[in-house]
């Protein structure tokens, strides 16, 4: 069974800091693929990254950064100087690989708010 | 190009009603789903199709129905409504033969509340 835990419920930032949103995963399959999606204020669903499990590159966008490690089942998001802009939900997600069901597995989210 | 469209935006049910709840893609994607929205529960999945004519249970399947007769629309039936069922439901869609990594394109959710 997938499972995705972003143990983070809220956190609350003060403009400008730096903040990192936590996600670990548990799957059997050795290939997979992990997605971080923004849920802003007005309720859409934003997709913002996706990461195979065979590239470990970290990837940075930005104020934006994403560390993959495998070898702690996690995929965390960064945040660097944080804007007002950026107080969201954020979701991660994890979606197994070919021979597996479908099913998109998300974490219960975290909610990031980002004061002046 | 309008994406993934859901409609309504907002319904009211009284408990024991049913209704539908529409999902429409234009973008040739074969693999659709429908997730609901509860707080501190995250988005669970209730159904999905990988193609027309296929579809399978998520999570939270009791209570709903789907059917996908054609690629662009995957509608869910709520057949008799319960209290239990208000929420935020959305639809999502992304491709499935081209690969897994495919993200999934959602629409802009339906806000179901039953009395």
């Amino acid at each position: 069974a997938q499972k995705v835990t972003q143990a983070q419920t809220e956190i609350s930032v003060v403009e400008k800091e730096d903040v990192t949103l936590d996600c670990v995963y548990e799957t059997r399959d050795t290939t997979y693929y992990l997605f971080w999606y923004k849920q802003p204020p007005s309720g859409e669903l934003v997709f913002l990254i996706r990461r195979n499990s065979f590239d470990e590159q970290n990837e940075i966008s930005g104020r934006y950064s994403w560390n993959f490690q495998k070898s702690t089942s996690s995929f965390n998001f960064t945040i660097t100087a944080s804007q007002v802009v950026d107080s969201a939900v954020y979701f991660c997600a994890l979606r197994g690989g070919p021979g597996t069901a479908s099913k998109l597995t998300f974490g219960t989210g975290t909610r990031l708010q980002v004061t002046l | 190009n309008a994406g993934v469209t859901q409609t309504p935006k907002f319904q009211v049910l009284k408990t024991g009603q049913s209704m539908t709840l529409q999902c429409a893609q234009d973008m040739n994607h074969e693999y659709m789903s429908w997730y609901r929205q509860d707080p501190g529960m995250g988005l669970r999945l209730i159904h999905y199709s990988v193609g027309a004519g296929i579809t399978d249970q998520g999570e939270v399947p009791n209570g709903y129905n789907v059917s996908r007769s054609t690629t662009e629309d995957f509608p869910l039936r709520l057949l008799s409504a319960a209290p239990s069922q208000t929420s935020v439901y959305f639809c999502a869609s992304s491709y499935w033969v081209t690969g897994r990594n495919s993200p999934l394109h959602f629409g802009n959710g339906t806000r179901l509340t039953v009395t």
